[in-house]
């Protein structure tokens, strides 16, 4: 299974923009790179995915390299609510049932 | 739509014990899992399954079992609870493609002392 490579923690201040970053050198042409963030005593929840391009949606943006190889979650301003632990997972097509998630970034945001 | 629902939400059991957690999805989903998170620690993946008769074991299977008779319910059964097996049980669903996002429940607490 390709892995990814993560920060333990990150730090930014409330309504500053925050850049996730998550290596995966092994990924292979048809992984998806998912997000996922789980906030404290709840269940994990999604976030975003991608394969190629770049993605927005109404939580957060998804930039990935040409190469493919890094990609870096971005959540344009950080509020209180955003302190969570986020996870980068490779999702491949030949066995997408198998979805292993690796320590995760933790992430706090300073009032 | 109530996505996927976990029971109970709580519990505690004795060393030897054996219990099923539940676990229902009312998404049509084929892909189900089950995960447990120790304290302070990322997920690990116990068993999983891609469709009805049909599961598989994870990075941690040992000490548990699964069945999956309905595309619906995927419970988890613990035989002979172990203090090791303390710990949150998330049961999680998906369709069977790539790019479709998990769906978790808000997970089982166990304490097993």
């Amino acid at each position: 299974d390709a892995k990814t490579t993560q920060p333990n923690s990150m730090e930014s201040n409330e309504e500053e923009p925050v850049h996730l970053p998550c290596n995966h050198s092994t990924i292979s042409g048809t992984d998806y790179i998912h997000w996922y963030r789980q906030l404290p005593s709840q269940g994990p929840e999604y976030v975003i995915h991608g394969l190629t391009s770049n993605v927005n949606n109404r939580m957060a943006s998804l930039a990935i390299a040409e190469d493919r190889k890094s990609s870096t979650l971005i959540l344009h301003r950080a509020t209180l609510r955003d302190a969570a632990v986020y996870y980068c997972i490779l999702r491949d097509g030949d066995s997408s049932y198998k979805l292993i998630f690796g320590s995760g970034t933790r992430l706090l945001v300073r009032p | 739509n109530a996505g996927v629902t976990q029971t109970p939400k709580f519990h505690i059991l004795k060393i030897g014990q054996s219990m099923t957690l539940q676990c229902t999805q009312d998404m049509n989903h084929n892909y189900m899992y089950w995960y447990r998170q120790d304290p302070g620690m990322g997920l690990k993946l116990i068993y999983y399954s891609v469709g009805a008769g049909i599961t598989d074991k994870g990075e941690v299977p040992n000490g548990y079992n699964v069945s999956r008779s309905t595309t619906e319910d995927f419970p988890l059964r613990l035989e002979l609870a172990a203090p090791s097996q303390t710990s949150v049980y998330f049961c999680a669903s998906s369709y069977d493609r790539e790019d479709s996002p998990l769906h978790f429940g808000n997970g089982t607490r166990l304490t097993v002392t």
